[in-house]
C-alpha cells in the first residue's frame, strides 16, 4: 500500500489569510489528485496533475507537484468561508486505483 | 445530468444484523469503485468493478463483506453480521473509464453506517 501523509490535519483561518496544505509520500506517483469534500457529500476532483513540477493554477488555488513525483502542495490565497472543507490528497499509479490521504479540515472564519 | 446517487443515507442497525448499500453510478461509467471512509482517515478502497472483466475485491476487510454490480449499472455492498467497526461512510465512485491512472471519479454522497 502506497500511503500518503497530509499535514496539517487541522487548519483555521481568518478570511482574506492564505494557506497551504501539503501531500507527502516516499513512494512515486504517475499523478496526484486533490479533492474537496463537504459535510455529507462526497469528494468533488479539484484538480490532477501528472508531471513533475508542475503547478497548475484555479483561480485562488495553486496546486504543485513535486519534481521527483512524491510531493504535492495546495496552496489558496485570500482565503473566503467557501473554501472550508476536507481537502484529501490522492495518489494515482499505473492502474485504476487511487491512494488516498486522511485529509486536511480546513475552517475559514468569516 | 444525475450524479451518482446512493441510498440509504443513513443506517442505523444492531450489531449482527446483515446490511446492504445501494449505488447508482452514473449512466455510461463503466468503472464503480466502493469506498470505507472513518473519522479523520482518509477513504480506504474496498472494491472495484470496470465492465464485464472480474471485480478486484483485494480492498474488502473480511468476508463478512461482498458486493455484485448487475447489468454493468446498479452496485450493491452487503454486510453480513455486522460489527461496531463497520460504522463508517461508505462511499461509492463511478468513471468513464478506470483504466488511466489519472481518471476522474466522481463520488456519491455516501451511505454513513452506525453499528449499535
Amino acid at each position: 500500500t502506497q500511503l500518503l501523509e497530509q499535514s496539517p490535519q487541522f487548519l483555521s483561518i481568518q478570511e482574506g489569510e492564505n494557506l497551504t496544505v501539503y501531500c507527502n509520500s516516499s513512494s512515486v506517483f504517475s499523478s496526484l489528485q486533490w479533492y474537496r469534500q463537504e459535510p455529507g457529500e462526497g469528494p468533488v476532483l479539484l484538480v490532477t496533475v501528472v508531471t513533475g513540477g508542475e503547478v497548475k493554477k484555479l483561480k485562488r488555488l495553486t496546486f504543485q507537484f513535486g519534481d521527483a513525483r512524491k510531493d504535492s502542495s495546495l496552496h489558496i490565497t485570500a482565503a473566503q468561508t467557501g473554501d472550508t472543507g476536507l481537502y484529501l490528497c490522492a495518489g494515482g499509479s499505473n492502474d485504476y486505483k487511487l491512494s488516498f490521504g486522511a485529509g486536511t479540515t480546513v475552517t475559514v472564519r468569516a | 445530468g444525475a450524479g451518482v446517487s446512493q441510498s440509504p443515507s443513513n443506517k442505523v442497525t444492531e450489531k449482527g444484523k446483515d446490511v446492504e448499500l445501494r449505488c447508482d453510478p452514473i449512466s455510461g461509467h463503466t468503472a464503480l469503485y466502493w469506498y470505507r471512509q472513518s473519522l479523520g482517515q482518509g477513504l480506504e478502497f474496498l472494491i472495484y468493478f470496470q465492465g464485464n472483466s472480474a471485480p478486484d475485491k483485494s480492498g474488502l476487510p473480511s468476508d463478512r463483506f461482498s458486493a455484485e454490480r448487475t447489468g454493468g449499472s446498479v452496485s450493491t455492498l452487503t454486510i453480513q453480521r455486522t460489527q461496531q467497526e463497520d460504522s463508517a461512510v461508505y462511499l461509492c465512485a463511478s468513471s468513464p473509464s478506470g483504466l488511466r491512472f489519472y481518471n476522474e471519479q466522481f463520488f456519491g454522497p455516501g451511505t454513513r453506517l452506525t453499528v449499535l
